[in-house]
């Protein structure tokens, strides 16, 4: 079956560093791949999105590259800002799961100033 | 739009009390998602529904839980009688199609459910 896998947090670093979320997916067919961010208190807000390899998602200065042949999606971001402190999920959806998402663990993200 | 909306926001309750959740998801959007999220286990997908019509409950714990869509902007998830264990964070999301794979799904704030 379908499955994610992202590195463990709690991750801690200061403003204006660089970010890496690690994530890798186990799938049949070609899924399609999701980051979502969950602040404080808040429900899941999808934050980039890419439906074939090689697509590149991006948003609010985070990135992910599709990479069909690591079967990965990491998440990177630049430079940092408190703000961006948060749970980050990546998830796939592939039609051999019925379209469902499926989730990672989840990774939580403090920004220090 | 005012997005996913759920009710209560937070639910306390004694255990073997009968608890209610309720969602209105985006107007417009065909499919409903009802989630549980735990420290222990993450979030589990508990069950989905098209329009109106449940298509996959293979998530939900037990027949203590059950789910039901009267109509394409109400949705309610009920556990009775409740236990301590089902304490977890309950979302509720919304999505237009799933059919591609491709959709994005909306999530509501979230109902917090402590079970004493």
């Amino acid at each position: 079956g379908n499955s994610v896998t992202q590195m463990e947090g709690p991750v801690t670093l200061s403003e204006e560093a660089f970010l890496t979320i690690n994530c890798t997916y186990t799938a049949t067919g070609y899924p399609s791949l999701f980051w979502y961010v969950q602040y404080p208190g808040e429900g899941l807000q999808l934050l980039l999105k890419a439906t074939k390899a090689d697509d590149k998602g991006s948003n609010k200065g985070f990135e992910a590259t599709y990479r069909k042949e690591t079967t990965s999606f990491h998440l990177e971001k630049g430079s940092v800002q408190v703000s961006d402190s948060a749970v980050y999920f990546c998830a796939l959806s592939g039609k051999a799961a019925g379209n469902k998402l499926t989730f990672g663990g989840g990774t939580r993200v403090l920004v220090k100033p | 739009d005012a997005g996913v909306i759920q009710s209560p926001r937070h639910e306390v309750t004694e255990m073997g009390q009968e608890v209610t959740l309720r969602c209105k998801p985006i107007s417009g959007h065909d499919y409903l998602f009802w989630y549980r999220q735990t420290m222990m286990r993450g979030l589990e997908l508990l069950i989905y529904f098209n329009n109106n019509v449940p298509i996959d409950d293979s998530g939900m714990p037990e027949d203590r839980f059950s789910a039901k869509m009267p109509n394409a902007s109400f949705s309610t998830l009920k556990i009775q009688p409740s236990e301590p264990r089902d304490s977890a964070v309950y979302f509720c999301a919304s999505s237009l199609d799933v059919s591609g794979g491709t959709d994005t799904q909306y999530f509501g704030p979230g109902t917090r459910l402590t079970v004493l």
